[in-house]
């Protein structure tokens, strides 16, 4: 019940196409869901982040959509460029991540091709 | 503002040896937490420290152990190593507890990566 199972595991994308990745968790009382983003030989970064009160954030290029009903958010990134080639993780938390425990997925690597 | 520092970066130990990985958070961050990452496991919760005191505890064995210090700067050792302790680690720091938004997010160093032969 406390893992976050995240879709793809690699996805190839060109350059200006959307990148959408997908994540499912089971525990109701999550109620914190960020995405983080890695590039290698880096720490995660965090790059846009939703509770689940609203149903999309969007923040530049980066949405996320949440459905409550369906215990899933996803990631899309709009005209995806070739500098957003990385790992990407989406995670949940509860008490709005007051603690910082966080859960992750298990990671989807993106290719932006140009 | 400098980011989260861990040392060392790169290290290399041997079966049954012991090593302690050294934190450094943002400046005025008083929570600071640490993560296993893994190809196979990928990002696990180790430990929470606010105040020098562990908040969480992940589910890893007694060989892990970490400490914060009055300067919120953080310590994690590994006892007797084993090879599946090979991994980044990875150190993260927030400014307190309480709700995560605005400045209160958890920001990543950048690892140290122990490799066990």
């Amino acid at each position: 019940q406390q893992q976050v199972k995240q879709s793809p595991q690699s996805l190839i994308v060109q350059k200006g196409g959307i990148s959408i990745i997908n994540c499912a968790y089971e525990n109701t009382a999550f109620d914190y869901f960020p995405w983080y983003q890695q590039f290698p030989g880096k720490g995660p970064a965090l790059l846009i982040a939703i509770r689940p009160d609203v149903s999309e954030k969007k923040e530049g290029r980066f949405t996320i959509s949440f459905n409550k009903s369906a215990k899933q958010f996803s990631l899309h990134i709009m005209d995806s460029q070739p500098g957003d080639s990385a790992t990407y993780f989406c995670a949940a938390s509860i008490e709005g991540g007051a603690t910082n425990k966080l859960i992750f997925g298990t990671g989807t690597l993106l290719a932006v091709q140009p | 503002k400098a980011g989260v520092t861990q040392t060392p970066r790169y290290l290399i130990k041997t079966r049954g040896q012991q090593v302690t990985l050294s934190c450094s958070p943002i400046s005025g961050h008083r929570s600071v937490s640490w993560y296993q990452q893994t190809p196979g496991q990928g990002l696990q919760f180790l430990f929470e420290y606010f105040s020098e005191t562990q908040r969480n505890k992940g589910n890893f064995p007694g060989r892990f152990s970490g400490r914060q210090f009055s300067n919120s700067r953080s310590e994690m050792n590994v006892s007797t190593l084993e090879l599946g302790d090979s991994a980044l680690y990875l150190c993260a720091s927030r400014f307190g507890q309480g709700v995560s938004s605005g400045a209160n997010v958890l920001t990543f160093g950048a690892g140290s990566r122990l490799t066990v032969l």
